[in-house]
């Protein structure tokens, strides 16, 4: 089986500006989350779509959205970039909904650089 | 909340020598327990996980048991090599599909 897949792999954008990521993740899982990795603020949690669905959410500003398409598919947008934003952006791929015990599958990541 | 607290790093060993990196967590009901590793410029990756009381998981070289009667998963090795260094996160998921993760420990193994 395919791991899990994110581009770009590195992205350098300047303040103000946009930015979206995608995630493909492990065929048959309908479960993907975002996290935010900084030196700083350590693993947080920005959100997880299911079936399309929002299903969790963390308290990351409005600025920050997500969303996952019938193939499972998931992007992240930040919109208006600022400084802080500058962080490793992971998606992880969950078998929810399986009837087994949920468990994470992390991608390579997305590393971002605002300038 | 839930909530996992790791030993805090850096945890610098020698080649040979034994890891125990300690994790205990609080959460309600009976989460799944989960170690995973990242080396630098890479994502977590899942290094072993336990999802009831007293299940071992276990993966090259390393064990851990999930103790519900003291809330904790500790990790383990017998003899690091240079290759594990990296850094070691716990974590848990809840029935109702919620994770939680520690800040994360960073091991050097020196040869």
């Amino acid at each position: 089986k395919a791991g899990v897949t994110q581009t770009p792999r590195y992205l350098i954008k300047t303040r103000g500006q946009q930015v979206t990521l995608s995630c493909s993740p492990i065929s048959g899982h309908r479960s993907v989350s975002w996290y935010q990795q900084t030196p700083g603020q350590g693993l947080q949690f920005l959100f997880e779509y299911f079936s399309e669905t929002q299903r969790n959410k963390g308290n990351f500003p409005g600025r920050f959205s997500g969303r996952q398409f019938s193939n499972s598919r998931s992007e992240m947008n930040v919109s208006t970039l600022e400084l802080g934003d500058s962080a490793l952006y992971l998606c992880a791929s969950t078998n929810a909904g399986s009837g087994r015990p949920e468990t994470q599958y992390f991608g390579p990541g997305t590393r971002l650089l605002v300038l | 909340g839930d909530s996992v607290t790791q030993m805090e790093g850096p945890v610098t060993l020698s080649e040979e020598a034994f890891l125990t990196i300690n994790c205990t967590y609080t959460a309600t009901g009976y989460p799944s327990l989960f170690w995973y590793v990242q080396y630098p410029g890479e994502g977590l990756q899942l290094l072993l996980k336990a999802t009831k009381a007293d299940d071992k998981g276990s993966n090259k070289g390393f064990e851990a048991t999930y103790r519900k009667e003291t809330t904790s998963f500790h990790l383990e090795k017998g003899s690091v090599q240079v290759s594990d260094s990296a850094v070691y996160f716990c974590a848990l998921r809840t029935n109702a599909g919620k994770s939680t993760f520690g800040d994360g420990t960073t091991l050097t193994v020196k040869p």
